[in-house]
């Protein structure tokens, strides 16, 4: 079956500008969560969304969200980019009970 | 606060011995751990998972070790082979079992040498 698919897979914006990115989970996956990897802070949980609503949230400043859509498909917005905001996010997705989160190959944002 | 810990940087292991990758854990919620692979670029890759409620899971090559009492976990790769070279990162989660909430490791680098 298809994996985790994400898009764009890699992608060059300027400081101030807006960026979403687009995840597609694994057919029948219901939680979709989000992780930002970076050199210094390694990877980090962003936020989980499951059945449309968002579950869990880590310590991201509000510039950062998300959404899920009625098929699970997830979308990530951050808004006025800083250079610190360039990295590897990556997107899970999981039944959202028991079982492991398998993960797409991540965009990597460049942020200028 | 790093919750989960893994204090190897790297390790380098002749093909065919054991690789011994280790990870402690302060959280004490913590009841679901996982073992993922990751090349540069790329995403993580599942390897194998334990419950708090059992002590060892085996998967072929793979065996993952827990010792709740130490808060302490090991991933055990027999034998070792050079396409195993990667990073490690050893996660968790707390509450229901549920992976959707992880706390990564720093990584471990494997190296398998021939």
């Amino acid at each position: 079956k298809a994996g985790v698919t994400q898009t764009p897979r890699y992608l060059i914006k300027t400081r101030g500008q807006q960026v979403t990115l687009s995840c597609s989970p694994i057919s029948g996956h219901r939680s979709v969560s989000w992780y930002q990897q970076t050199p210094g802070q390694g990877l980090q949980f962003l936020f989980e969304y499951f059945s449309e609503t968002q579950r869990n949230k880590g310590n991201f400043p509000g510039r950062f969200s998300g959404r899920q859509f009625s098929n699970s498909r997830s979308e990530m917005n951050v808004s006025t980019l800083e250079l610190g905001d360039s990295a590897l996010y990556l997107c899970a997705s999981s039944f959202g009970g028991q079982g492991e989160a398998f993960f797409g190959q991540g965009t990597r944002l460049t942020v200028v | 606060d790093q919750q989960v810990k893994q204090n190897s940087p790297s390790l380098s292991v002749q093909e065919g011995r054991i690789s011994i990758l280790n990870c402690d854990y302060t959280n004490s919620m913590f009841d679901y751990f996982l073992w993922y692979k990751k090349y540069p670029a790329e995403g993580p890759t599942f390897l194998i998972s334990i419950s708090s409620i059992k002590d060892k899971n085996e998967d072929g090559r793979f065996t993952v070790f827990l010792n709740k009492s130490a808060k302490h976990l090991s991933l055990h790769i027999v034998p070792s082979q050079p396409g195993d070279s990667a990073v490690y990162f050893c996660a968790a989660s707390a509450g229901t079992g549920t992976a959707s909430k992880l706390t990564f490791g720093t990584g471990t680098r494997l190296q398998v040498t021939l």
